[in-house]
């Protein structure tokens, strides 16, 4: 029972495009998300998180939205470059889960030049 | 330089052989994490640990085992009973909080260890 999805494997965007990569999640006691990029053969590298009590944060190109209501959250990267073009997972925890992620199974994300 | 080593990078064993992997940290983190990855998945929690001496399975412990008996290392023992061990390995690690109070707890990952059966 997955109870982070992400539904879309891939997602090609052409260069200074805006990507939006998507996420759900069943658990409503997640209270913390998080992306993370990864590239082939290395670790996720992160990239930006959420607490349950926003439904936005920004950091540079990158921003992460939380639609509570419909257990969903959004990463947007504006504008996209090639040197985005990675997998991008999204995770979540809770504090009864000693704050384990539970991760997505990651969406490949190609920027085309 | 703070962060997360595991080594080696690549590692070959043959089946019915015992192997542990390394991972070290310098970021004066109380938790550290194990987690599988296979291909087209998601990352999967093998163990993990809150704090030193203390560590709990995580959602595919069957076949592996930790130790914790100091804060800055968690390494990983791949055992024999493991049906499938070929897949990439990371260790991760947070601040953590001994309460698990901390809501905003990031973890910080590895470079990964690459670990092939023959």
């Amino acid at each position: 029972d997955q109870q982070v999805k992400q539904n879309s494997p891939s997602l090609s965007v052409q260069e200074g495009r805006i990507s939006i990569l998507n996420c759900d999640y069943t658990n409503s006691m997640f209270d913390y998300f998080l992306w993370y990029k990864k590239y082939p053969a290395e670790g996720p590298t992160f990239l930006i998180s959420i607490s349950s009590i926003k439904d936005k944060n920004e950091d540079g190109r990158f921003t992460v939205f939380l639609n509570k209501s419909a257990k969903h959250l959004s990463l947007h990267i504006v504008p996209s470059q090639p040197g985005d073009s990675a997998v991008y997972f999204c995770a979540a925890s809770w504090r009864g889960s000693a704050r384990q992620l539970t991760f997505g199974s990651g969406t490949q994300l190609t920027v085309l030049p | 330089d703070g962060g997360i080593t595991q080594s080696p990078k690549y590692l070959f064993r043959k089946e019915g052989q015992n192997v542990t992997l390394s991972c070290e940290q310098n970021l004066n983190h109380d938790a550290m994490y194990w987690y599988r990855q296979d291909p087209g998945q998601g990352l999967r929690l093998i163990y993990y640990s809150q704090i030193v001496n203390d560590f709990q399975k995580g959602d595919i412990a069957e076949g592996y085992s930790v130790s914790r008996e100091k804060k800055e290392s968690f390494p990983l023992t791949v055992t024999s009973a493991q049906k499938n061990p070929t897949a990439f390995y990371l260790c991760a690690s947070s601040m953590g909080s001994a309460d698990s109070g901390r809501v905003t707890d990031t973890q910080y990952f590895g470079p990964g260890t690459r670990l092939t059966v023959l």
